[in-house]
């Protein structure tokens, strides 16, 4: 079955204690993203990735990292966390930059 | 920059009910133009696209058309259904026109259908 997973799916962390949430897709895309959804601002974009070790900023980058070794995995890194990046945040991945993106579950984030 | 914007809600219709969703556009050339949805809990699918004007996305009974001179890809369906009950997401993609490799959401409108 095609699709994105994402793990974890809920976490509850502290500020400043470094953590990852892993995206990975199973359909050879070389485009994926990384959005939060915030109540009232509908997905912001993070980052992205063209293809291995291609990445650039989204719109709000600040507090974020990624990385692209392999095509089929784009994890999200918070080196230090704050209460501001308490969201809800999506994995989606396309076959190129422009096309239908494909979106993950989601992971809602808590940062206390 | 490009830019959706979204009727804001929420919306509350009873089965059966029009649903209309409007949704505009700011963009520097021919964006792609889509609409997502969420239904609770889960991530965003797609629901419908449409890649150049007066093209008309359709699919499970909702329709949009891509109207260029008033920069607008409204979405509708004639009657809901309780299933209908998600979150909906106006969205562009002008990869070609400008370096922006991204979807533009709208902020998104909340619809629930009663029986």
């Amino acid at each position: 079955e095609a699709q994105v997973t994402q793990n974890p799916r809920y976490l509850i962390t502290v500020t400043g204690k470094k953590l990852t949430v892993t995206c990975s897709q199973n359909m050879n895309h070389e485009y994926m993203s990384w959005y939060r959804q915030d109540p009232g601002l509908g997905l912001r974009q993070i980052y992205y990735s063209m293809n291995v070790e291609v990445t650039d900023k989204g719109d709000v980058p600040e507090g974020y990292k990624v990385s692209r070794k392999e095509k089929r995995n784009f994890p999200l890194i918070l080196e230090s966390p704050s209460p501001n990046q308490t969201s809800l945040y999506f994995c989606a991945s396309s076959y190129t930059a422009g096309h239908e993106q494909f979106f993950g579950p989601g992971t809602r984030l808590t940062v206390l | 920059g490009d830019s959706v914007t979204q009727m804001e809600g929420p919306v509350t219709l009873s089965e059966e009910a029009f649903l209309t969703i409007n949704c505009t556009y700011t963009a520097t050339g021919y964006p792609s133009l889509f609409w997502y949805v969420q239904y609770p809990g889960e991530g965003l699918q797609l629901l419908l696209k449409a890649t150049k004007a007066d093209d008309k996305g359709s699919n499970k009974g909702f329709e949009a058309t891509y109207r260029k001179e008033t920069t607008s890809f409204h979405l509708e369906k004639g009657s809901v259904q309780v299933s209908d009950s998600a979150v909906y997401f106006c969205a562009l993609s002008d990869l070609f026109h400008s370096n922006d490799y991204k979807l533009s959401f709208g902020a998104g409108t909340t619809v629930t259908v009663r029986a």
